[in-house]
């Protein structure tokens, strides 16, 4: 049964840093392309970054580029989201999940979130 | 970056109805496009992939079509557990979601 259970969050100061991880299992993670996408409460979904299977490509939206950084460790079947200057309008549950290796089927399983709150 | 415009943005309808929502791309996207069904609490469930094909485990009431820029996803008749909220996204890099369409019970 494929998993992926994301944890790191909780409650940090403007300013800030947070480490997200999502330990994936069930499948072979490293054929896989991985995603980052969170929810402001009450809003709608943004995509916030990719990687690719051997991380050879990576992608992150503008609102994150230059703060953000999206790395995996395929032989810990791990996914990471290195946050640093966080504000507030990152505060969001943020979700793993997987796509395809090319990243033009969609996201077809998703961890339960993690919930970041940025605030002093 | 391209944009998606989903409508309608809100939606009262009976069990038994015929959904259709509408999500247009700011430019042409072919048919890299996903939709997602979303429960309060829950994490988005894959419903379509590549604008018209069912996710395994989906129910045939769900459909997709379009290309190009505009693109459906139809519900045939609407089940109590279809109401939801459902987003369209592209699969261009920089990936995008649309705002989400809340299917209500009437």
């Amino acid at each position: 049964e494929v998993q992926l259970v994301e944890s790191g969050g909780g409650l940090v100061k403007p300013g800030g840093s947070l480490r997200l991880s999502c330990a994936a299992s069930g499948f072979t993670f490293s054929s896989y392309s991985m995603n980052w996408v969170r929810q402001a409460p009450g809003k709608g979904l943004e995509w916030v970054s990719s990687i690719s299977s051997s991380s050879s490509y990576i992608y992150y939206a503008d609102s994150v580029k230059g703060r953000f950084t999206i790395s995996r460790d395929n032989a810990k079947n791990s996914l990471y989201l290195q946050m640093n200057s966080l504000r507030a309008e990152d505060t969001a549950v943020y979700y793993c999940a997987r796509s395809d290796t090319a990243m033009v089927t969609g996201a077809d399983y998703w961890g339960q979130g993690t919930l970041v709150t940025v605030s002093s | 970056d391209i944009q998606l415009t989903q409508s309608p943005s809100f939606l009262s309808a009976s069990v038994g109805d015929r959904v259709t929502i509408t999500c247009r791309a700011s430019q042409g996207i072919s048919s890299y496009l996903a939709w997602y069904q979303q429960k309060p609490g829950k994490a988005p469930k894959l419903l379509i992939y590549a604008a018209s094909t069912l996710q395994s485990g989906v129910p045939s009431r769900f459909s997709g079509s379009g290309s190009g820029t505009e693109f459906t996803l139809t519900i045939s008749s609407l089940q109590p557990e279809d109401f939801a909220t459902y987003y369209c996204q592209q699969l261009n890099r920089p990936l995008t979601f649309g705002g989400g369409t809340k299917v209500e019970i009437k």
